[in-house]
């Protein structure tokens, strides 16, 4: 199974700061990394799906990088309303697998 | 709107059965992929089941397999999660979820609870 480990687990930032959270795979999986957005008692939300592809109706201050093993989601200027929960997900090879998740809070 | 609703959930006794549905509207159903992604209380995400367009082709990871059946209607445009033998690590709260390449449309999440 590819293992995805995220970092940090929690990153707490101040509104307005831009930010980059990670994703490792554990073997190279191109670009088959998506990222989700689960803010508290909500379902998740597609942000970014294979690694940079934008999603409409996402702002544009969200975007994803990376290839291979590691993948980056950048927010520029944090707003209040990010502050939740983001995980990866891999679709390279079944069993399709998610990272654990980094909580973003407020500092 | 793309609307997945999932129902069915509640608390159930080890070892017992519980059927979750997810009804779909505002899309064409038969034409997507479909999953369900499950989430432990206060945990991360976890897949739990695909299946394909018309029903052939279905796929578990190993914590599943065996136990839960994905099943579909198209012609209800519902998704259906048979789940058999539950155990209290199956306690979560489980999603319906559309598949396109990426699970791009999710439910509001039906909570199942394996308890005695």
């Amino acid at each position: 199974d590819i293992v995805l480990t995220q970092s940090p687990a929690t990153l707490s930032v101040t509104p307005g700061e831009s930010v980059s959270l990670s994703c490792r795979a554990s073997q190279g999986i191109s670009t088959s990394i998506h990222w989700y957005q689960q803010k508290s008692n909500e379902s998740p939300r597609l942000l970014i799906k294979y690694a940079s592809q934008s999603i409409s109706g996402i702002p544009s201050r969200f975007s994803g990088s990376g290839s291979g093993t590691d993948f980056t989601l950048s927010i520029n200027r944090v707003e209040s309303e990010d502050f939740s929960v983001y995980y990866c997900q891999q679709s390279y090879s079944l069993p399709l697998t998610f990272g654990s998740g980094t909580k973003l809070e407020i500092k | 709107e793309v609307q997945l609703v999932e129902s069915g959930g509640g608390l159930v006794q080890p070892g017992r059965s519980l059927k979750l549905s997810c009804a779909a509207s505002g899309f064409t159903f038969s034409n997507y992929y479909m999953a369900w992604v499950r989430q432990a209380p206060k945990k991360g995400l976890e897949w739990v089941a695909t299946i394909s367009t018309s029903g052939s082709r279905t796929y578990y990871p190993d914590s599943v397999k065996g136990r839960f059946t994905i099943s579909r209607d198209n012609a209800k445009s519902s998704l259906y999660l048979q789940m058999n033998s539950l155990k209290s690590e199956d306690t979560a709260t489980y999603y319906c979820a559309r598949l396109y390449d990426v699970m791009d449309a999710w439910g509001q999440g039906a909570s199942v609870t394996v308890s005695s």
